[in-house]
C-alpha cells in the first residue's frame, strides 16, 4: 500500500528556514505535492515534484528524490502567517480512472516571534 | 477562481441517524473526492468519482456511500451515523488526470466539523 512519513511538528522562528521532510512507500509513484493548511482553512496547493530535484516558488522550495523515496519543503523567510499544518501527498497508480492522492499525517509548523 | 462549498460547516447527529454531507463544485471538475480528517492522521480517502454515477472505494469506506447523480454534485451518506465517524469532512475536486508531470491539483471545500453524540 501507500505510506507517507512527515514529522508532527516542527517550531521556528521569524525570518528563519524551515525544512519539512517526507519519506513515501508506494506502487507507481507519480510525483510528490505538498499541500498547506491554516487552522480551521480548507487544504491548498502549494507545490509539486514528479522529477528529482528542486522547484522553487518565491519563499517556498520543494525537494524530490526518486531513489531514496524522499522528499521536503522548504520555507525562507519565515513569516507568522506560515503557521499551519503541511501535508505531503503522493499521486499513486492505484486507479488510472483518477488522480487519487494519499496523504502524510501532516506537519504542523509553529513560527514564533 | 475554483469553488468547492460544502453544505454545512458544523453538524450535530445522534447515532444511528442517516447523514447527508452535500458537495458542490463550480469549476466542470470530473473528479470529485470525500476525505476525513483526523489529528494525526492526515486526509484519508473515503470514496473518489471520476464521472457521475461513477465511484471508488478509497482507503477507508466502510460505513460510508456516495452519491453522484450531477457531475457538479457529490453526496457523502453516512447510514447509520456512530460515534467513531465523529470527525472533519472534506470535499475536493480535479480535473481528470494529463498524465505523469501534471499536479493534478485537488480544490478542497472549507469542511464540514460532524460530531455524532
Amino acid at each position: 500500500g501507500q505510506s507517507l512519513e512527515q514529522p508532527s511538528e516542527v517550531t521556528a522562528v521569524e525570518g528563519a528556514i524551515v525544512q519539512i521532510n517526507c519519506t513515501y512507500q508506494t506502487s507507481g509513484f507519480y510525483g510528490l505535492s505538498w499541500y498547506q493548511q491554516h487552522d480551521g482553512g480548507a487544504p491548498t496547493f502549494l507545490s509539486y515534484n514528479a522529477l528529482d530535484g528542486l522547484e522553487e516558488t518565491g519563499r517556498f522550495s520543494s525537494f524530490l528524490s526518486r531513489s531514496d523515496s524522499y522528499g521536503y519543503l522548504l520555507l525562507q523567510e519565515l513569516q507568522m502567517k506560515d503557521s499551519a499544518s503541511y501535508f505531503c501527498a503522493v499521486r499513486d497508480g492505484r486507479n488510472n480512472a483518477g488522480n487519487m492522492l494519499t496523504f502524510g499525517g501532516g506537519t504542523r509548523l509553529m513560527v514564533k516571534p | 477562481d475554483v469553488k468547492v462549498t460544502q453544505s454545512s460547516r458544523y453538524l450535530v447527529k445522534r447515532t444511528g441517524e442517516k447523514v447527508f454531507l452535500e458537495c458542490v463544485q463550480d469549476m466542470d471538475h470530473e473528479n470529485m473526492f470525500w476525505y476525513r480528517q483526523d489529528p494525526g492522521l492526515g486526509l484519508r480517502l473515503i470514496y473518489f468519482s471520476y464521472d457521475v454515477k461513477m465511484k471508488e472505494k478509497g482507503d477507508i469506506p466502510e460505513g460510508y456511500s456516495v452519491s453522484r447523480e450531477k457531475k457538479e454534485r457529490f453526496s457523502l451518506i453516512l447510514e447509520s451515523a456512530s460515534t467513531n465517524q465523529t470527525s472533519m469532512y472534506l470535499c475536493a475536486s480535479s480535473l481528470v488526470s494529463s498524465g505523469f508531470g501534471s499536479a493534478d491539483t485537488q480544490y478542497f471545500g472549507p469542511g464540514t466539523r460532524l460530531t455524532v453524540l
